[in-house]
């Protein structure tokens, strides 16, 4: 399995401005995706994070406002801008270890609160 | 891409076994079924995957029809911790698309 830390756990931010989240793996993986969770509600996908280049956004979402960094097979961002209380929800990462494509993990999340 | 159909809640004795049904009728041939459980909004947590066969493990048992319309997934000995939010997904490419999952409660 895949450990995986996610930074913040929890922010409570103002409306207009940007939070970035990182999510880190303890091991290479050859896949990185980005949920959003809004209260109640189920898992959605935002994105998938592409290791050196742009990452491919799901329909409905848009890399304005959801730019994705992946430097390198252990890492990415999920930057958050603009925020509205809309954004208010549970941020997810989860990986697909190398070797292990059957297999996908996730992180414990990051709780924001936009007011 | 497939979806899934889940009630959106169950009960279950503690020690019964748990059967959560899943319906995926657009599965198409090389698409794998998976199932995860989300504790209280945390990470949700892999629980068991299969293609075409049953499949078991220490935690549960994947039963899918033969054809790969619906499946079940047993707890066999459910206990106050496998209260949860159980998802059925069925996993296209490399993506992974949630319904609306089952919330299970164990009831003592």
């Amino acid at each position: 399995s895949a450990v995986i830390s996610q930074k913040p756990s929890r922010d409570i931010c103002q409306r207009g401005t940007s939070l970035t989240i990182q999510c880190q793996v303890d091991s290479q993986v050859t896949m990185m995706f980005w949920y959003r969770q809004q209260p109640g509600q189920s898992l959605t996908l935002i994105a998938t994070a592409n290791q050196g280049s742009e990452a491919t956004y799901e329909s409905g979402f848009v890399i304005d406002k959801f730019p994705i960094s992946r430097p390198n097979l252990t890492f990415s961002t999920l930057t958050v801008s603009n925020m509205s209380p809309e954004d208010s929800s549970i941020y997810l990462c989860s990986v697909v270890p190398s070797g292990a494509y059957n297999e996908q993990f996730f992180g414990p999340g990051t709780r924001l609160t936009v007011l | 891409d497939a979806k899934t159909t889940q009630p959106p809640s169950m009960d279950c004795a503690e020690g019964r076994a748990a059967n959560l049904p899943c319906n995926h009728s657009t599965i198409s041939g090389n698409e794998y079924v998976y199932w995860y459980r989300q504790i209280h909004s945390q990470g949700p947590q892999y629980i068991i995957h299969g293609l075409k066969n049953n499949e078991t493990n220490e935690m549960a048992s994947l039963i899918i029809t033969e054809d790969r319309k619906s499946s079940t997934l047993i707890l066999p000995h459910a206990t106050l911790r496998d209260t949860a939010v159980y998802y059925c997904i069925v996993r296209t490419r490399n993506q992974f698309y949630f319904g609306t999952g089952t919330s299970l409660t164990v009831i003592p």
